[in-house]
């Protein structure tokens, strides 16, 4: 059993167009982070938000924490085609330090 | 260089034999995390060092898997009589804890193939 849950698991969407990728768990965590990974390449960090309720805009990317800090959104708007790759959530539950991933959402954005 | 990392890049293995992976993390990093990556799915939690602090060994999946950090820095994740379910990309971070702070800086990992 995956501790964060990512959905949907894949999506394929044409450019231009918005989605939101959701990140959900039964545990709280102190903060949450959001990751995009390449082929080949290890994840690099996008974002971390910390407060329940925090909304984090980067550019197209919006982020937002929930309020009971279980659950964290990603929402893209006009997706580009170099908006391509694996996201991947990762959380700090209250009272550790390791870092848990989500289960990864592959996004692909059709030219 | 200044960010993570691994070696070897590329590793294939016959089924039973035993291999080592290396991590270098960033320098001054105190923690170290070891993930398995199976081909374009999420990350699965190995290992975790922190400073000084015993490992959080609770991810490792069998008792053929262990891992060791020298002095502090250099990690080593070996695994004995390897199996083909074994093959996968092992992914190897380091941050600096600083309350929730937790960037974790990842390499480029080493894919492992066992036939």
């Amino acid at each position: 059993t995956q501790l964060l849950e990512q959905s949907p698991q894949f999506l394929s969407i044409q450019e231009g167009e918005n989605l939101t990728v959701y990140c959900n768990s039964s545990s709280v965590f102190s903060s949450l982070q959001w990751y995009r990974q390449e082929p080949g390449e290890g994840p690099v960090l996008l974002v971390t938000v910390v407060t329940g309720g925090e909304v984090k805009k980067l550019k197209r990317l919006t982020f937002q924490f929930g309020d009971a800090r279980k659950d964290s959104s990603l929402h893209i708007t006009a997706a580009q085609p170099g908006d391509t790759g694996l996201y991947l959530c990762a959380g700090v539950r209250t009272g550790a330090n390791n870092l848990f991933f989500g289960t990864g959402t592959r996004l692909t954005v059709i030219p | 260089g200044a960010g993570v990392s691994q070696s070897p890049s590329n590793k294939v293995t016959e089924k039973g034999k035993d291999v080592e992976l290396r991590c270098d993390p960033i320098s001054g990093h105190t923690a170290l995390y070891w993930y398995r990556q199976s081909l374009g799915q999420g990350l699965e939690f190995l290992i975790y060092f922190q400073g000084n602090s015993a490992p959080d060994k609770s991810g490792l999946p069998s008792d053929r898997f262990s891992a060791e950090r020298t002095g502090g820095s250099v990690s080593t994740l070996t695994i004995q009589r390897t199996q083909q379910e074994d093959s996968a990309v092992y992914l190897c971070a380091s941050s600096l804890v600083k309350g929730w702070d937790t960037e974790a800086f990842f390499g480029q990992g080493t894919r492992l193939t066992v036939v």
